[in-house]
């Protein structure tokens, strides 16, 4: 079965512990990206990878590394966490960037609470 | 900034009538152009999309319209159902997709 699997679903932390949130797809996906979700802000990129060992910024990146060392798994780190990242967080990876376009397909989710 | 802006945080509708939910964006070099839907406690899951070459791309009950002119798309509903509850983001996409801050639609029995 095609998925993204986000590991772990729910995490509570403490400010300032590392932590890591792993992303990884079975469908050989070049493409690959993590979103935070807030109330009335939609999906926000965070950091994208076209592909490996290719990543770069998305609109809100201050705060998260990534990394992208395979194709399949793309780990979204947070090294020192502070409570305005606590959100729910989507990985998604999609087949094609600009003009071969597909539609993205999203993990579950992963709630993070920073207290 | 927002590229994507979805204005209506909710919608009501009744049960078999029709949905429309309003999307808007300000970059012209997007190409492509998609609806998610999400439930609670799921990541969002595609719905429909549309290329920047047509107006107008339908998928069942599932229709989406896009004026360039305007830089404006809609999702049509016809007819609404109860499943069709959710949250709907717009999504708009060149090399990487921009999503707007969706949309809730509650379709009452």
């Amino acid at each position: 079965e095609a998925q993204v699997t986000q590991n772990p679903r729910y995490l509570i932390t403490v400010t300032g512990k590392k932590l890591t949130v792993t992303c990884s797809q079975n469908m050989n996906h070049e493409y690959m990206s993590w979103y935070r979700q807030d109330p009335g802000l939609g999906l926000r990129q965070i950091y994208y990878s076209m592909n490996v060992e290719v990543t770069d910024k998305g609109d809100v990146p201050e705060g998260y590394k990534v990394s992208r060392k395979e194709k399949r798994n793309f780990p979204l780190i947070l090294e020192s966490p502070s409570p305005n990242q606590t959100s729910l967080y989507f990985c998604a990876s999609s087949s094609g960037t600009g003009h071969m376009n597909t539609e993205a397909f999203f993990g579950q989710g992963t709630r993070l609470t920073v207290v | 900034d927002q590229q994507v802006k979805q204005n209506s945080p909710s919608l009501s509708v009744q049960e078999g009538r029709i949905s429309i939910l309003n999307c808007d964006y300000t970059n012209s070099m997007f190409d492509y152009f998609l609806w998610y839907k999400k439930y609670p406690a799921e990541g969002p899951t595609f719905l429909i999309s549309i290329s920047s070459i047509k107006d107008k791309n339908e998928d069942g009950r599932f229709t989406v319209f896009l004026n360039k002119s305007a830089k404006h798309l809609s999702l049509h509903i016809v007819p609404s159902q109860p499943g069709d509850s959710a949250v709907y983001f717009c999504a708009a996409k060149r090399y990487d997709m921009r999503f707007g801050a969706g949309t809730r639609l509650t379709v009452k029995p």
